[in-house]
């Protein structure tokens, strides 16, 4: 079985830039996690999705950040512009439901430096 | 405030050595605890999950307890392989209907030497 699939998985920009970054989770799935880890940090949430509803944005800053899940299917993060605080790492996360006891998937994350 | 906190927050051992790492939440009510590796520059990969029930669960050398009265949690590594050098993050899935945040712990980064 195919995992969460995210690219790029580097990405090296310069601040007032944009940015995107693309999520393909596993088959079936419909709940779609993006989180921001910045280094030494534990994931934090940027946005959840159930199929291609929003279901928690409440800490996307959303002055700059963007996101959407066409069809229920991929999805897309978008920066524009970039500030240096947003050098982390994005990670895609998908599990089949929101059942509390669903194992949560992750890709391998999108790294992104801000110059 | 839910809250994880895990300690140490890094820590370093002789291959082969046994470690023990620790979480403590205040995560109320509580659904579940789960354990992740995330190797450097890669996801989190899952390595047990426990409900409020469970006491004990292992994978491998890999063994996870769960005390829910003190709210505290452990992850034990048996002769560890310096394929064991990763952070290692405990989530919590609050109990609460219509919650379905995760709360993560900041990690603690284990490095494994020969």
């Amino acid at each position: 079985e195919a995992g969460v699939a995210q690219s790029p998985r580097y990405k090296i920009i310069e601040k007032r830039q944009s940015v995107a970054f693309w999520c393909n989770p596993i088959s079936g799935h419909a709940t779609l996690y993006w989180y921001q880890q910045i280094l030494g940090q534990g994931p934090k949430l940027l946005i959840q999705f159930q199929n291609n509803g929003v279901v928690d944005d409440s800490q996307l800053p959303k002055d700059r950040f963007s996101a959407e899940r066409l069809k229920g299917v991929d999805s897309t993060l978008k920066i524009q512009p970039a500030k240096l605080e947003d050098s982390a790492v994005y990670l895609c996360a998908s599990s089949l439901d929101r059942t509390v006891h669903r194992e949560l998937f992750f890709g391998e994350g999108s790294r992104l430096t801000v110059l | 405030k839910n809250q994880v906190e895990q300690s140490p927050q890094s820590l370093i051992i002789l291959e082969g050595k046994n470690c023990t790492l620790q979480c403590n939440y205040t995560v109320s009510p509580f659904s579940n605890l789960r354990w992740y590796k995330q190797d450097t520059g890669r996801g989190p990969v899952s390595l047990t999950i426990m409900t409020f029930s469970e006491n004990t669960k292992s994978n491998g050398r890999y063994t996870a307890t769960l005390d829910a009265d003190t709210k505290q949690s452990s992850l034990h590594i048996t002769a560890s392989q310096l394929s064991d050098s990763a952070s290692y993050i405990c989530v919590v899935r609050p109990g609460r209907s219509g919650t379905y945040k995760y709360i993560f712990g900041t990690g603690t980064r284990l490095k494994v030497l020969a």
